[in-house]
């Protein structure tokens, strides 16, 4: 059973870098999947920020693109999420997901990890 | 970006109640769709995808339809473990898009 697990610091100071990293278990991050990063501030909805193949391919979400690199590495079975120039708009639960590969769910999230909160504050 | 308006934004109901939530897109998504349970201070959990299609484990009380634009989650008997957010998301095109999430209370 796959399980993801995130982890990072929890308090990023504003126009600093945030840097979280997800671990997969159970499982290889060389599979088939795409691998994404999802944001919730508190009390609001999910935003999708990036998605990583195993072969380093990505995608972003172009309202965070100019800031947002996802990397994979696959020695480690990890991938991870950078975001510059935070602010207070940028607090929020960060949660990694796996991407389905079933026929007709390609692009829905099957797994989650529980979720980090990162607060960019001074 | 195709945007994604859930309603109710919230709805107070009781145990055994028939609930509807709906979904509408900004523009057909071919049933290029996903809803998710999310429970305080958990990640959220997929409950169907394509619209229709009960994810591994889900109770069948939970169905969804729909197509082109419009979209419908519903819970046929609800149960105390359904109160809950639930948020639909259209994966047809990127970036994937969710919408704003209904917030199912107790009654």
């Amino acid at each position: 059973q796959v399980q993801l697990q995130e982890s990072g610091p929890g308090l990023v100071k504003p126009s600093g870098t945030l840097s979280l990293t997800c671990a997969v278990s159970g499982g290889s991050i060389s599979s088939s999947n795409w691998w994404s990063w999802v944001r919730q501030p508190p009390g609001k909805g999910l935003e999708w920020i990036g998605e990583i193949y195993h072969s380093g391919s990505t995608n972003y979400n172009p309202s965070l693109k100019s800031r947002v690199t996802i990397s994979v590495d696959k020695s480690k079975n990890q991938f991870s999420l950078k975001l510059s120039s935070v602010t207070a708009a940028d607090t929020a639960v960060y949660y990694c997901a796996r991407e389905s590969v079933v026929v007709a769910a390609t692009g829905a999230f099957d797994i989650w990890g529980q979720g980090t909160m990162v607060t960019v504050s001074s | 970006d195709i945007q994604m308006t859930q309603s109710p934004s919230s709805l107070s109901a009781s145990v055994g109640d028939r609930v509807t939530i709906t979904c509408r897109a900004s523009q057909g998504i071919s049933n290029s769709l996903a809803w998710y349970q999310q429970k305080p201070g958990k990640a959220p959990k997929l409950l169907l995808y394509a619209a229709s299609r009960l994810e591994s484990g889900v109770p069948s009380r939970f169905s969804g339809s729909g197509s082109g634009t419009d979209y419908t989650l519903t819970i046929s008997s609800l149960q105390p473990e359904d109160f809950a957010t639930y948020y639909c998301q259209q994966y047809y095109s990127t970036p994937p898009t969710f919408g704003g999430g209904t917030k199912v209370e107790i009654k």
